[in-house]
């Protein structure tokens, strides 16, 4: 099946610092999601991008849909300690439109 | 309140033993999966649901059976559980309105096969 492949696998960051991670995909999806995952709960959506090229944030979160349909990458800006957890982009894809998630970039963040 | 609710929190099975994990939503949503999450592979589609009465197999549906008798219900059942299978179980349930794909995930089951 489709595979995503997101990088880095994990991040030790410092408060204040900016982040940027990205998934790329070996075929086009036409709907990139990121999901960021606390511990002890599911997936909650942060961020969905609909056209190639998009550029959306939310809040101190920004992500681009990449032009060739087969990348993505998530920005988070002047990082806080709340903002750790697991970030997983994914793509929805067949009739039932069925979530593949990528493998997860781990953020950790120190005071 | 609104969302998707899965039972049990957690649970330890013996190798052999067989157990059903509920997912009930009240959002009217049509489509209903089911992932399970192991370290470092991401969330991976077992089953899905895409209305009352109908189920299809995901991406690793070996050793697990679903039903969908009811709108709001999705069930996962394990026949003879194996050590292979502890993990974390999430269900998922989606609408589509206005253009937006509108996922929600229950907090998880955590399943330990001994």
């Amino acid at each position: 099946g489709q595979q995503l492949n997101q990088s880095p696998q994990s991040m030790f960051i410092q408060e204040g610092e900016d982040v940027s991670m990205n998934c790329t995909s070996s075929s086009i999806f036409n709907t990139w999601l990121w999901y960021k995952q606390d511990p002890g709960e599911g997936p909650v959506l942060l961020i969905a991008l609909y056209k190639a090229g998009e550029l959306t944030s939310n809040g101190r979160l920004t992500a681009q849909f990449g032009i060739t349909r087969k990348d993505s990458f998530l920005n988070i800006s002047a990082s806080i300690p709340s903002d750790v957890g697991i970030y997983f982009c994914a793509g929805p894809t067949g009739t039932a439109s069925k979530l593949t998630f990528g493998t997860g970039t781990r953020l950790q963040v120190t005071l | 309140n609104a969302g998707v609710t899965q039972t049990p929190k957690f649970r330890v099975l013996k190798t052999g033993q067989s157990m059903t994990l509920l997912c009930a939503q009240d959002m009217n949503h049509e489509y209903m999966y089911w992932y399970r999450q192991d370290p470092g592979m991401g969330l991976r589609l077992i089953h899905y649901s895409v209305g009352e009465g109908t189920t299809a197999k995901g991406e690793v549906p070996d050793g697990y059976n679903v039903s969908r008798l009811k709108k709001q219900n999705f069930l996962l059942g394990l026949e003879s559980a194996a050590p292979s299978q502890t993990s974390v179980y999430f269900c998922a349930s989606r609408t589509w309105t206005g253009g937006y794909y509108g996922y929600t995930f229950g907090s998880g089951t955590r399943l330990t096969v001994v």
